[in-house]
């Protein structure tokens, strides 16, 4: 089955700073890579996803980069802000309609 | 209106009881899931139902049945109650399982932190 690897699992930057969180997987059947943010007492929600056709996706301060051949994919978060605080989760998701998700980083910026 | 609603939020709870947590979806997707989040917060699917047919069933205990009575509810009943059972359960939905490609956002609802003591 597929499995997703997550690093780094904690990252703490100054407000302001870039945040960088790299996956890897490795089922190559996998086709649909979306990343989640969870605040405190909420469930996951979607902040940004790529398809394998795509090397890389931006929206506003996050984008996402894809590397099929060597099967990682990155979040990026730019101009970092304290509300940015939050666990992240990257998933891989096949046909057959199963994500399957990275462990988290529980990412802390610092005002 | 809130699009994935799970009852309870909380629960807490003894060993060996009966429990059930309940989910509903106003969004009209297809598939529904059922998450579990441990005090690691690793996330971990556990079942997926499309149109009231089960698609996926991890490796979960038997004493784990999920219900779909219609395709926008996905029950969760636990048998049994263990204390490593205790975590926050997820109820998902996903709009795309029904039609190629299959892939999609997955919708969370709020979860429900079940503690067995």
């Amino acid at each position: 089955g597929e499995n997703v690897e997550q690093h780094p699992s904690t990252l703490s930057v100054q407000e302001g700073d870039s945040a960088v969180i790299k996956c890897t997987y490795s089922d190559s059947a996998s086709n649909y890579f979306p990343w989640y943010k969870q605040e405190l007492g909420k469930g996951p929600q979607l902040i940004i996803d790529i398809r394998s056709n795509v090397g890389e996706k931006k929206d506003q301060r996050i984008a996402v980069t894809l590397n099929k051949t060597a099967k990682h994919f990155s979040l990026h978060i730019t101009e970092t802000q304290p509300e940015d605080s939050a666990v992240y989760f990257c998933a891989a998701e096949t046909n057959a309609g199963k994500s399957t998700f990275g462990d988290g980083t529980t990412l802390t910026v610092k005002p | 209106d809130t699009a994935v609603s799970q009852t309870p939020k909380y629960l807490v709870t003894q060993m060996g009881n009966d429990k059930s947590i309940k989910c509903e979806q106003n969004l009209g997707h297809d598939t529904m899931y059922w998450y579990k989040q441990d005090s690691k917060k690793f996330l971990k699917i556990m079942f997926s139902y499309n149109n009231k047919e089960l698609i996926i069933n991890e490796t979960v205990p038997n004493r784990f049945s999920p219900k779909s009575p219609d395709k926008a509810h996905l029950n969760l009943h636990i048998n049994s109650l263990e204390l490593g059972d205790s975590a926050v359960y997820f109820c998902a939905s996903s709009p795309l399982l029904s039609r190629r490609p299959l892939t999609g956002e997955l919708f969370f609802g709020e979860g429900s932190r079940l503690t067995v003591l």
